[in-house]
């Protein structure tokens, strides 16, 4: 089967860091999304891994281990606005362009 | 700019109503999803379309079905809705070949009463 496991909810404070974790089994592998959700709001992309390691962009950064399954979606100097839901999507290779989504981790950054 | 509309922000419907959710990219992409999206269990996949007029069943597509006459736009319908159809609704579309993300649309928040 297929799984992704985030924690359901965070808190953090401003100008804070917080570590979100993601982990993951899916029957192929080509590629981890961090996406960010504002409520009501569509999805929208953050930022995608296919090798192991660090990508960093700005504020936010995400890591990837394949041999772990394993991967985190990383926000520095926190602010108020990125007080939202942050899901972690692996796609797989069985449909070429089948993405399987976690359940999402609620954010909320607090003053 | 990338777009992907959806027809409706909020719908509501009566059980057994036949419901027409409509999703529109400009983005001349080939590949066009619908998901649902629940508390507690994310987005899950009801179909998708990767040509006009082709598609493929995701991880939940009973009580759904989908039509994709043009290529810009993926409709999906509830033949007959039922109150566990309540939820939110995303249309999604990428680009063919490679590893592209996904873009989505602003959502349609159905109750079926």
């Amino acid at each position: 089967g297929q799984n992704i496991d985030q924690p359901t909810e965070m808190t953090a404070t401003e100008g804070a860091i917080v570590q979100i974790n993601c982990t993951y089994q899916t029957s192929g592998f080509n590629g981890l999304f961090w996406y960010q959700q504002h409520a009501g709001e569509a999805p929208t992309f953050l930022s995608y891994n296919v090798l192991d390691g660090l990508e960093e962009k700005g504020r936010f950064s995400s890591f990837l281990s394949r041999s772990k399954g394993y991967s985190y979606l990383l926000l520095k100097e926190l602010q108020m606005k990125d007080s939202a839901s942050y899901l972690c999507a692996v796609k797989g290779d069985n449909y070429g362009q089948n993405f399987v989504f976690g359940p999402g981790t609620r954010l909320s950054v607090l003053p | 700019d990338v777009k992907v509309t959806q027809s409706s922000r909020y719908l509501v419907k009566r059980t057994g109503e036949k419901v027409f959710l409509e999703c529109v990219q400009d983005m001349d992409h080939e590949n066009m999803f619908w998901y649902r999206q629940d508390p507690g269990l994310g987005l899950r996949l009801i179909y998708f379309s990767y040509d006009v007029k082709m598609k493929e069943k995701g991880d939940i597509p009973e009580g759904y079905s989908v039509s994709r006459e043009k290529k810009e736009r993926f409709s999906l319908i509830l033949e007959s809705a039922s109150t566990n159809q309540t939820s939110m609704y995303l249309c999604a579309s990428t680009s063919g070949g490679g590893v592209k993300t996904q873009y989505f649309g602003p959502g349609t928040r159905l109750l079926v009463l």
